[in-house]
């Protein structure tokens, strides 16, 4: 059964340090992976999806890489903002099942000015 | 504004009571989906559904009705509520199953007392 972890739980850093999120899975017959942003009392929004024969994506300061074979994403935060403050998640969907996203528990980052 | 919108955002059940969490999507997406969002837990796939029609079950289906007569809607029912389905209910919806243009809504708050 596929499952997916991110260390740290929770992450406080001060304005302008670049910082990396890890996420592990189990499995690594994955079709692709997917990194969102969740906000306090919101809805997630999608930051990068990457396909399982890509090793990064990249939009603005974000940069996530992903090591397939060794059940590996990072996602990377270039300078990071107060504004960048909320909950990181990771999800994947199996090569087998692509109906299905498995999400990882997240990761909280606070950034402070 | 185009999005998925999730009615009520708010609600408060008695054990044993039933009711229908509606989500409604206006960016013809054939890909639409339910999880459930508990604290340690991540978010798990409770039903999902690649078009009008057509709907199955995720990682934590009992408990939950669906259906998709329209590509537009999908609703969520509980028919006899239980505590332990008090949680926070996230649908999405996207272009298909591989992740492209996934859009949450803001998600519905239910306590079952």
């Amino acid at each position: 059964k596929q499952e997916v972890t991110q260390i740290p739980a929770a992450l406080s850093v001060p304005e302008g340090e670049n910082l990396v999120l890890n996420c592990s899975f189990t499995d690594s017959a994955i079709y692709n992976l997917q990194w969102f942003r969740q906000d306090p009392g919101k809805g997630l929004t999608s930051l990068l999806l990457i396909q399982s024969s890509q090793r990064e994506q990249t939009s603005g300061r974000l940069n996530a890489s992903l090591d397939k074979s060794s059940g590996r994403s990072t996602l990377y935060i270039a300078a990071s903002q107060p504004g960048d403050s909320a909950t990181y998640l990771c999800a994947v969907r199996p090569a087998d099942d692509t109906d299905k996203l498995i999400f990882g528990t997240g990761t909280r980052l606070q950034v402070f000015p | 504004n185009a999005g998925v919108t999730q009615t009520p955002k708010f609600q408060v059940l008695k054990t044993g009571q039933s009711m229908t969490l509606q989500c409604a999507q206006d960016m013809n997406h054939e890909y639409m989906s339910w999880y459930r969002q508990d604290p340690g837990m991540g978010l798990r796939l409770i039903h999902y559904s690649v078009g009008a029609g057509i709907t199955d079950q995720g990682e934590v289906p009992n408990g939950y009705n669906v259906s998709r007569s329209t590509t537009e809607d999908f609703p969520l029912r509980l028919l006899s509520a239980a505590p332990s389905q008090t949680s926070v209910y996230f649908c999405a919806s996207s272009y298909s199953n591989t992740g492209y243009g996934y859009t949450f809504g803001s998600g519905t708050r239910l306590t079952v007392v």
